[in-house]
Parts: structure tokens; sequence; C-alpha cells
């Protein structure tokens, strides 16, 4: 039974540039949710996409975006890259009335 | 709003003595909670969950957590540590089902990273 998957592992990038991450849920979740841990801190909520839409956001700004693919696969982009925005970026799955969510391994962002 | 914090940043304990991981959180409604583990350089493991029912939950590796209504807290104890135990520690809690049906957005402590020494 295949977890949820992340792709790239690491990936460093330039001040202004954009990123794109992708993530693929767990077998049979249709909801997924992603998070921004910095070093030494707690996952924050970025966003969820269930139905292909954004239902839930955190305190985000506009340069995060998400989109859900119709096999319940998604992607993180963010724009203008900060090096603020450096940080370990984790996707994860669950299905609808189960309140549980499990992790991938997440994606490493280094911004430079 | 949640909130959730983690007493102890860092706590260290002998092999085979008891891990106590304290956790308490504030919730408007009736919360969801969960810990979870992280190794390094891996994402994060589910250790168990509370939603309702029985407060004393068992999870993984021997772990369990009792909810306390009257003292909001969801602390995580088990009763011989092993080398492997030594990780960061994630307390986090919900507000239980979104308006969809999916899971409501999870809010972490800051974590409480575990030693533990021979």
């Amino acid at each position: 039974d295949a977890g949820v998957t992340q792709s790239p592992t690491h990936l460093i990038k330039t001040r202004g540039q954009q990123v794109t991450l992708r993530c693929s849920p767990k077998s049979g979740h249709d909801t997924v949710s992603w998070y921004q841990q910095a070093l030494g801190q707690g996952p924050q909520f970025i966003f969820q996409y269930y139905e292909e839409e954004e239902r839930q956001r955190g305190n985000f700004p506009d340069r995060f975006s998400g989109h859900q693919f119709p096999n319940y696969s998604s992607e993180l982009n963010v724009n203008a890259l900060l090096l603020g925005d450096s940080a370990l970026y984790l996707c994860a799955s669950s299905t609808r009335d189960t309140p549980e969510q499990y992790f991938g391994p997440g994606t490493r962002l280094t911004v430079t | 709003a949640q909130s959730v914090t983690q007493l102890g940043s860092h706590v260290s304990v002998s092999e085979g003595a008891l891990v106590l991981l304290r956790c308490n959180y504030s919730s408007s409604v009736p919360p969801y909670l969960f810990w979870y583990v992280q190794y390094p350089n891996q994402g994060l493991q589910l250790l168990l969950k509370y939603t309702t029912g029985a407060t004393l939950v068992k999870g993984i590796n021997g772990f369990e957590a009792e909810f306390k209504k009257s003292e909001t807290s969801f602390h995580l104890t088990k009763p011989s540590a092993h080398m492997s135990d030594a990780a960061e520690y994630f307390c986090a809690v919900s507000e239980g089902p979104f308006n969809t049906g999916t899971a409501s957005k999870l809010t972490f402590g800051t974590g409480t990273r575990l030693q533990v020494t021979l």
C-alpha cells in the first residue's frame, strides 16, 4: 500500500524565482493538505484541496497557490520566492469522514 | 482560534524510564487531538488520536495519551523508553470535520525533542 509521496526531495532556488512541489496521496485518499515546517518549528497549515478546489486556507500570502488533479494528486506553487520561504514542505492526505492525516516525507526547499 | 502548547522543547530520559511529554491545547469547540512523531529528515508519523469516546487512547510503539478536558491537556506517555524512541514529537489539534466532511486543518505545537540515554 503506497503511502504519501512527494517530489522532489530537495530543491534549491534563488530569490524571486518560482517553484512547484508535487504530492501523490495515499491510496484511497481524496484530500490533500499542505504544510510548511520552518527549522525548529511545528508545521503550519497552508491550504487543503478536495474535489479539485481549495477548501481551507491558512495565513499564507497569495504567492502560495495550489492545484488538485482528477487523480487526487496535488501541486503547491510558490511565486516570487523569499529567503523566508526556506522550509520543509509537507503534504498530508486524508479521506472524507476520517480525522487523521497521513504525511509524506516532505520537500526541503532552500532559497538563496 | 486553536493553539497548542508543548511544555519542554527538550526532554531527556534513560532507557527503560517513563516517558512523559506534555501538551496543552486551546479550542473553542470540542477538539480532535493527535500526536505525531518525526524522525530526522523524515515526515510525520501518526502515533495516536483522540476524537470522541474513551479518553485514554493507545497508539503505536507502546505510546498512550489521556484526554483531560478539565485540564485542557493531552499528555503522551510510554512506560519504558527505548533508544529507538529518540525523535521529535508534535502534538496537534483540529476542530473536527470541516463542512465538506474532510479533515480540518491541524494546528501544531512547536515540538518536543526526546533524547534517550543509556
